[in-house]
């Protein structure tokens, strides 16, 4: 099955500066790339997802690129603020298979 | 708000017993998902239902079952609890596109399983 790793599994950045998260999948077949941030005691909230027809997608301060090739794919979140504060997943799934392969999750701390 | 309800949010529970989760999903979404988040697996995909049909099954035990209603609310009911089976469990819910396209899930606020 899919296998979806996530680089670093902490990050402290500055408030202000971005933030970067990368992850990597094992499925070439793999197509639909969602982004989750989970904030304590609640569910996973999506931020932004990407599919594989695109190779960046942005909304506001957050940006997912994706690199088919090399089969990764990164979350940026620029201008960080404190309530950036929280776990972000990565997950992937394949054309007609709506399972969510999840990576372990980033804790990303801005430091105010 | 997601627009998903799971209750209850907190159970405590001994060894050996049975519990049952239930999960309301958006207004219109036919397909439920449920996933299981502990700190050593993560995230972990159980099962999928569609439109009260099972769709999909990932690492869910014997010891787990699941459906999903008429009126297309879900329960996850767990038997036979271990102290390993304690953990998040988190419903989610999506339209249920056609063609196989993977369309965007939607997480409840989770169910705290605490097995003592």
């Amino acid at each position: 099955g899919e296998n979806v790793e996530q680089h670093p599994s902490t990050l402290s950045v500055q408030e202000g500066d971005s933030a970067v998260i990368k992850c990597t999948y094992s499925d070439s077949a793999s197509n639909y790339f969602p982004w989750y941030k989970q904030e304590l005691g609640k569910g996973p909230q999506l931020i932004i997802d990407i599919r594989s027809n695109v190779g960046e997608k942005k909304d506001q301060r957050i940006a997912v690129t994706l690199n088919k090739t090399a089969k990764h794919f990164s979350l940026h979140i620029t201008e960080t603020q404190p309530e950036d504060s929280a776990v972000y997943f990565c997950a992937a799934s394949s054309y007609g298979n709506n399972r969510l392969a999840f990576g372990k999750g980033n804790q990303v701390v801005v430091i105010p | 708000d997601s627009g998903v309800t799971q209750t209850p949010k907190h159970l405590i529970t001994a060894t050996g017993q049975r519990v049952t989760l239930r999960c309301s999903p958006r207004s219109g979404d036919l397909s439920v998902y449920w996933y299981q988040q502990s700190l050593d697996q993560g995230l972990q995909f159980l099962i999928q239902y569609y439109n009260g049909e099972e769709r999909a099954k990932g690492n869910i035990l014997e010891r787990f079952s699941a459906q999903q209603f008429p009126d297309l609310h879900s329960e996850l009911n767990l038997s036979s609890l271990e102290l390993g089976d304690s953990a998040l469990y988190f419903c989610a819910s999506s339209v249920g596109l056609a063609g196989g396209i993977t369309d965007t899930q939607y997480f409840g606020p989770g169910t705290r399983l605490t097995v003592l």
